[in-house]
């Protein structure tokens, strides 16, 4: 158990709608990371934050938001669901900003957009 | 940016070595090794940073050629367990934000 809890572990919903995944960090872990993983595929860089501001963006789409409360959970909000949409997304924390520790990911939410 | 596995998949036997590389067309501060069995989320192995440092697995070794922007896992003696895709993660500069993912290697250990 990595610590990071990831809800819904899966989720199911048509073209055209918006969702809400949900992230806690490891206990004092001050740093959140969402990857995408599509079928079969690699990881892609979604967006950090740290300490409730966001450091670091990847190719996130327009469609996609994210923030990070006082409480340092995280949420990524995807909205107008596409077909292509459908992945697993992973959220990630770690107790820095920089890349000197370790990520530790979640068990991810599997997204299927139908 | 996204740095580039090879191979991108082996079949070994148990007891066999592997080597799985990762490069960058970018200059490197750290390189990060994950692996991931299916289904399941990826799983932390080993850091190399710049300078030599290195954090992680007791089992695996890496290096990490800063000048060739390159790293190599090592996987000697595998084991069953050792089984998934691996993943190395890199960024270019300390303080960066950004820990971009190879797009994996695949390792199948047969018995």
């Amino acid at each position: 158990d990595s610590g990071v809890t990831q809800t819904p572990k899966h989720l199911i919903t048509a073209t055209g709608q918006r969702v809400t995944l949900r992230c806690s960090p490891r206990s004092g872990d001050l740093s959140v990371y969402w990857y995408q993983q599509s079928l079969d595929q690699g990881l892609q860089f979604l967006i950090q934050y740290y300490n409730g501001e966001e450091r670091a963006k990847g190719n996130i789409l327009e469609r996609f938001s994210a923030q990070q409360f006082p409480d340092l959970h995280s949420e990524l909000n995807l909205s107008s669901l596409e077909l292509g949409d459908s992945a697993l997304y992973f959220c990630a924390s770690s107790p820095e900003v920089s890349y000197n520790s370790p990520l530790h990911f979640g068990n991810g939410t599997r997204l299927t957009v139908t | 940016q996204q740095p580039v596995q090879s191979p991108q998949a082996v079949i070994l036997r148990e007891g066999e070595d592997a080597v799985i590389n990762c490069s960058s067309s970018k200059a490197l501060y750290s390189v990060h090794w994950y692996r991931q069995k299916h289904g399941e989320a990826p799983v932390f192995l080993m850091i190399l940073l710049k300078g030599g440092e290195q954090k992680g697995h007791e089992k695996i070794s890496a290096s990490f050629n800063e000048k060739k922007q390159q790293s190599s896992l090592y996987l000697t003696a595998s084991q069953l367990s050792y089984s998934g895709t691996y993943f190395c993660g890199t960024d270019g500069a300390q303080g960066a934000q950004k820990l971009v993912f190879g797009q994996g290697t695949r390792l199948t250990i047969n018995p």
